[in-house]
């Protein structure tokens, strides 16, 4: 079964400062991994995905993660915080991207000025 | 880009009653849907994958009788809740993936939000 794992319920940074959102997976094949972003009220909007190939992903808004396999991890990064990224984002893993998506538990980005 | 509705957005109703929330691949179709709920300050849990012309697949712990899920063309699924209580008042979420483009990640709706009285 596939699963992941979002370590930190809720990140705090300052405008400007690195974003660092953990993620690790669980998968007996190899996985198809995404982040999802989520505004209030609001439905999901995907960040990126990694399928196969590249294992550094670029996404929208200037975010990136990097699939490593050696350590089950697809963490999500920003160079710089911008007050509008404060959301609430999720990783998720299906074992291929046809089947069903299982998500993290979110972790919710908070930015201060 | 692939747009996904839910309708309605945001309904309110009494205890007892059965609310229906439809779920439309505007410019694509889907063979298959997929239904999520979320509580607040929760992840989304897979309740239910929609398939069109036959049964939906429920997850465990999912009352296929209280959850009635019908998908019966390519572009529209529906989620009907029925004899509804507090205990149901969630978001749900629903996902649709495009027949011709198997490698593409599913498409989101924006959610409803369900409020029982």
């Amino acid at each position: 079964a596939q699963s992941v794992t979002q370590l930190g319920s809720h990140v705090s940074v300052s405008e400007g400062a690195l974003v660092l959102l953990r993620c690790n997976y669980s998968s007996s094949v190899p996985p198809y991994l995404f982040w999802y972003v989520q505004y209030p009220n609001q439905g999901l909007q995907l960040l990126l995905k990694y399928t196969t190939g590249a294992t550094l992903v670029k996404g929208i808004n200037g975010f990136e993660a990097e699939f490593k396999k050696s350590e089950t991890s697809f963490h999500l990064t920003k160079p710089s915080a911008h007050m509008s990224d404060a959301a609430e984002y999720f990783c998720a893993v299906t074992r291929g991207v046809n089947n069903d998506m299982r998500f993290g538990a979110g972790t919710r980005l908070t930015v201060k000025p | 880009g692939a747009v996904v509705s839910q309708h309605p957005s945001w309904v309110i109703c009494k205890s007892g009653t059965s609310v229906k929330i439809e779920c439309r691949s505007l410019d694509f179709q889907a063979t298959t849907m997929f239904w999520y709920r979320q509580f607040p300050k929760q992840s989304l849990m897979l309740m239910a994958t929609s398939n069109e012309g036959s049964k939906a697949t429920y997850e465990q712990g999912v009352e296929k009788d209280k959850f009635l899920i019908n998908h019966a063309s390519l572009t529209l699924s529906t989620l009907t809740v029925t004899s509804a209580h507090p205990e149901d008042s969630s978001f749900y979420i629903c996902s649709a993936r495009d027949r011709y483009y198997s490698n593409q990640p599913q498409h989101f709706g924006d959610g409803t939000r369900l409020s029982i009285l």
